[in-house]
């Protein structure tokens, strides 16, 4: 069972355009959710990360929404690169739990 | 400070064999995970240790362990290879366990299985 669902699997934007990633979960208990950028032959590293006690999370172009009454999280890229594209993985956990959830992740391809 | 090393990157087994992985954690680091990423599964959590002691596993069949070395080094070890073990497998380390301790991923190392 798929603790977080992330959503499109994957997404194609102009140079310029605003790239949105969608997730969502079950588990009331996560109070951790951050998003980490994959580059091909990388491993994952950790981009920005949000607690559920706020609804936006800003950092450079990159911005997380977050809905605590929808159970769902998003990840905001303005003004897309080609640089920034790579596999964007949503997680979610507890700090009373000893893992992370992943989502499926999403590849990002920003067109020149 | 030097990231968390992988090592080897490739491996390329046979069905029935059995493989070991290594991972050392950035330095002051004393939580290492391990997770499996596979096309379309994400990335599924395998263990995590903290001080040489296992805190969590994942839904995985008992072919795969791991051990924590009193350094904080990880290794992984898959017995009885099958196809579907071919992934990328990631070691994680952070500076402590629980899961709002984000994590620093390796390069990770693939793992073929013919």
């Amino acid at each position: 069972q798929q603790q977080v669902k992330q959503s499109p699997q994957s997404l194609i934007v102009q140079k310029g355009g605003i790239s949105i990633i969608n997730c969502a979960y079950e588990n009331t208990a996560f109070d951790y959710f951050p998003w980490y950028q994959q580059f091909p032959g990388k491993g994952p590293a950790l981009l920005i990360a949000i607690r559920p006690d706020v609804s936006e999370k800003k950092e450079g172009r990159f911005t997380i929404s977050f809905n605590k009454s929808a159970k769902q999280f998003s990840l905001h890229i303005m003004d897309s690169q080609p640089g920034d594209s790579a596999t964007y993985f949503c997680a979610a956990s507890s700090l009373t739990g000893n893992q992370f959830y992943f989502g499926t992740g999403t590849s990002l391809t920003v067109i020149p | 400070k030097a990231g968390v090393t992988q090592t080897p990157r490739y491996l390329i087994k046979t069905r029935g064999q059995q493989v070991t992985l290594s991972c050392s954690p950035i330095s002051g680091h004393r939580s290492v995970s391990w997770y499996q990423q596979t096309p379309g599964q994400g990335l599924q959590f395998l263990f995590e240790y903290f001080s040489e002691t296992q805190r969590n596993k994942g839904n995985f069949p008992g072919r795969f362990s791991g051990r924590q070395f009193s350094n904080s080094r990880s290794e992984m070890n898959v017995s009885t290879l099958e196809l579907g073990d071919s992934a990328l497998y990631l070691c994680a380390s952070s500076p402590q366990t629980g899961g709002n301790s984000p994590l620093h991923f390796g390069n990770g190392t693939r793992l073929t299985v013919t």
